[in-house]
């Protein structure tokens, strides 16, 4: 247990739908990571958040935002969702802004029908 | 921004030594290199991490030559528990214009 929760665990739900996932981080960490994981992308870099400020950003869609709030918890929101958005989504956390040891959350594998 | 790439597979016998390479020709001055162990329906678990030269911890290896153009992460001994899929990732996270970049990852099956 990497000490980093995410949630929902699944979530299936049609094109153009928008939705919501949450991460948690371990306790203490101010950086939170978002990853997206899919069989033909592989797993691609989404956007990183250090004490509540937007720190770096990958590949990141517009349709796709998230914020991280003043607890730390953080939400990528994903809007008009497409087929190709179905993938595993993973959070991560590590102690400081810099690329040091990040802790994996177990994922949320997103259904677009 | 860093492509990485790795083998797509390897195969080992339990107990022998297991040395993964990731090639990123483009890394740039301020990227370090880090590597995680992504079991099925889990997250990665970061294994070890290095700017240059070599890093040793007590589960790998990780050799970097003088170019930083590839890396190698060494496994000892490994066990059938090893079997697992491994990525390089390189990046640095200094700045907004900071991008980190996986590998293809490399599937390692460990047999008897």
């Amino acid at each position: 247990d990497s000490g980093v929760t995410q949630t929902p665990k699944h979530l299936i739900t049609a094109t153009g739908q928008r939705v919501t996932l949450r991460c948690s981080p371990r306790s203490g960490d101010l950086s939170v990571y978002w990853y997206q994981q899919s069989l033909d992308q592989g797993l691609q870099f989404l956007i990183q958040y250090y004490n509540g400020e937007e720190r770096a950003k990958g590949n990141i869609l517009e349709r796709f935002s998230a914020q991280q709030f003043p607890d730390l918890h953080s939400e990528l929101n994903l809007s008009s969702l497409e087929l190709g958005d179905s993938a595993l989504y993973f959070c991560a956390s590590s102690e400081t802004s810099g690329l040091n040891e990040q802790f994996f959350g177990p994922g949320t594998r997103l259904t677009v029908l | 921004l860093a492509k990485t790439t790795q083998p797509i597979s390897m195969d080992s016998y339990e107990g022998q030594e297991v040395n993964i390479t990731c090639s990123h020709n483009n890394i740039a001055t301020n990227d370090y290199i880090t590597w995680y162990q992504q079991f099925p329906s889990q997250g990665p678990r970061f294994i070890i991490q290095g700017y240059k030269t070599k890093v040793t911890n007590e589960v790998a290896s990780l050799f970097i030559p003088a170019d930083r153009k590839s890396s190698t992460l060494s496994l000892p001994r490994v066990s059938l528990s090893d079997t697992a899929v491994y990525y390089c990732l390189v990046g640095a996270n200094t700045g907004t214009a900071s991008k980190l970049t996986f590998g293809t990852g490399t599937r390692l099956q460990v047999t008897l």
